[in-house]
């Protein structure tokens, strides 16, 4: 079974501290994905990868980055944390087998942020 | 523009009666589209997908769901419910490749409530 860890379940932070969300997957999938969730607005993507080093804007990145230095691991870091950003966060990948690709994603278990 | 929609915020069925959880979506092109179950504190996990072929799609936990081209729609249905189905729904469209990737568009999720 493919599984999707992410570091921490839950976390509080205070406004302006810089924080740190790491999600590993172990089955070597190209694809990895940072997805908030919010209730009655669903799941917006904020950054996702396709390959080591290389990431893509989702339809929320303002104030948010991320990184991934190698295949299994894509870290979201939000520079300057503000109460705007308490939310779930979520990670997932996929493989990616073509340009059109039509594989289901696989979901962490998400991370409760909360910034006081 | 591309999009999907649920037009219910929350399913109420007895246990035992069919379900329905309804999805529409818009897209440019041919849609693949997506079920996901997300059960209390847990990550989304995949239920079902339909590519292309045969309008009606099964999928886990004795899911299907009916793609419908002409009414843009996949409703997610299920010919007797059980209490443990209680959870929140998403439905999911893959769009066109998005700059160099590909992204998927969630819906805001549908809360079904199984009554005993």
């Amino acid at each position: 079974d493919v599984k999707v860890t992410q570091s921490s379940r839950y976390l509080v932070k205070r406004t302006g501290e810089k924080v740190f969300l790491e999600c590993v997957q172990d089955m070597d999938h190209e694809n990895m994905f940072w997805y908030r969730q919010d209730p009655g607005l669903g799941l917006r993507l904020i950054y996702f990868s396709y390959d080591v080093k290389m990431k893509e804007k989702g339809d929320i990145p303002e104030g948010y980055s991320v990184s991934r230095e190698k295949k299994e691991r894509f870290s979201l870091i939000l520079e300057s944390a503000s109460t705007n950003q308490t939310s779930m966060y979520l990670c997932a990948s996929s493989l990616r087998l073509a340009l059109l690709s039509y594989n289901e994603q696989f979901f962490g278990p998400g991370t409760r942020l909360t910034v006081l | 523009a591309q999009s999907v929609a649920q037009p219910e915020d929350q399913v109420n069925v007895a246990e035992g009666n069919p379900l329905t959880v309804k999805c529409t979506y818009s897209v440019s092109g041919n849609p693949y589209l997506f079920w996901y179950v997300q059960y209390p504190n847990r990550g989304l996990q995949f239920l079902l997908k339909y590519i292309t072929g045969d309008n009606l799609v099964k999928g886990s936990y004795g899911f299907e769901a009916e793609f419908n081209k002409s009414q843009t729609s996949f409703h997610l249905k299920k010919p007797s419910a059980l209490v443990s189905d209680s959870a929140l729904y998403f439905c999911a469209v893959r769009a066109q490749p998005y700059t160099g990737g590909f992204k998927t568009i969630f819906g805001a999720g549908t809360r079904l409530f199984v009554k005993a």
